[in-house]
């Protein structure tokens, strides 16, 4: 079975520029995560998808960062513009439900390097 | 509020040493509990879980049991090999708190020969 797939791997832009992230979670798994990972922290949750629908968007800055999940599936992060700050791993998990007793799994991530 | 305390690193041990990384938690409500490994440059895997009290969660030598009356979570491996080394992230999931996983900072391993 085919993990969480997720690109680019690795991303550098120069402050002010637009950039985007893409993942395609585990088939048959309806949650979907975006969380963000500063050097030497564990990840923080921005969004969570139940389907396309986002169901917790409390964490994400919405004056620069926007996200979609149109048809259920696959998904797409945009930082626009990109601000020095949000140099980061972006990971994308999914899960195939929700509740404590559901396991997320993790794809490789997204290295942003901000210039 | 919520979170996660685990012991800083980077811990350095021999090959066969034995492992401890301790983890608290401070949740409100009844947490399913999770360590997480990151190997370097990749994401993070599920290493092993503890969805009650004193339930033992185990994989690959790994081993951790869910203590509600300390609110730990410590991770021991009775000996350790240099694959071992990584960054191991404990984590907690409230399913009130939205399905967040809420995490550690994590602490870097680095086994030696």
């Amino acid at each position: 079975e085919a993990g969480v797939v997720q690109s680019p791997r690795y991303k550098i832009i120069e402050k002010k520029q637009p950039v985007a992230f893409w993942c395609n979670p585990i088939s048959g798994h309806n949650t979907l995560y975006w969380y963000r990972q500063n050097l030497g922290q564990g990840p923080e949750l921005l969004i969570r998808y139940e389907n396309e629908e986002a169901v917790d968007d409390s964490q994400l800055p919405k004056d620069r960062f926007s996200a979609e999940r149109l048809k259920g599936v696959d998904s797409t992060l945009k930082i626009q513009p990109a601000e020095l700050g949000d140099s980061a791993v972006y990971l994308c998990a999914s899960s195939f439900g929700q509740g404590k007793q559901e396991t997320q799994y993790f794809g490789p991530g997204t290295r942003l390097l901000v210039l | 509020g919520d979170s996660v305390t685990q012991m800083e690193g980077p811990v350095t041990l021999s090959e066969e040493a034995f492992l401890t990384i301790n983890c608290t938690y401070t949740a409100t409500g009844y947490p399913s509990l999770f360590w997480y490994v990151q190997y370097p440059g990749e994401g993070l895997q599920l290493l092993l879980k503890a969805t009650k009290a004193d339930d033992k969660g185990s994989n690959k030598g790994f081993e951790a049991t869910y203590r509600k009356e300390t609110t730990s979570f410590h991770l021991e491996k009775g000996s350790v090999q240099v694959s071992d080394s990584a960054v191991y992230f404990c984590a907690f999931l409230l399913t009130g708190g939205g399905n967040k996983l809420t995490f550690g900072t994590g602490t870097q391993l680095k086994v030696e020969l």
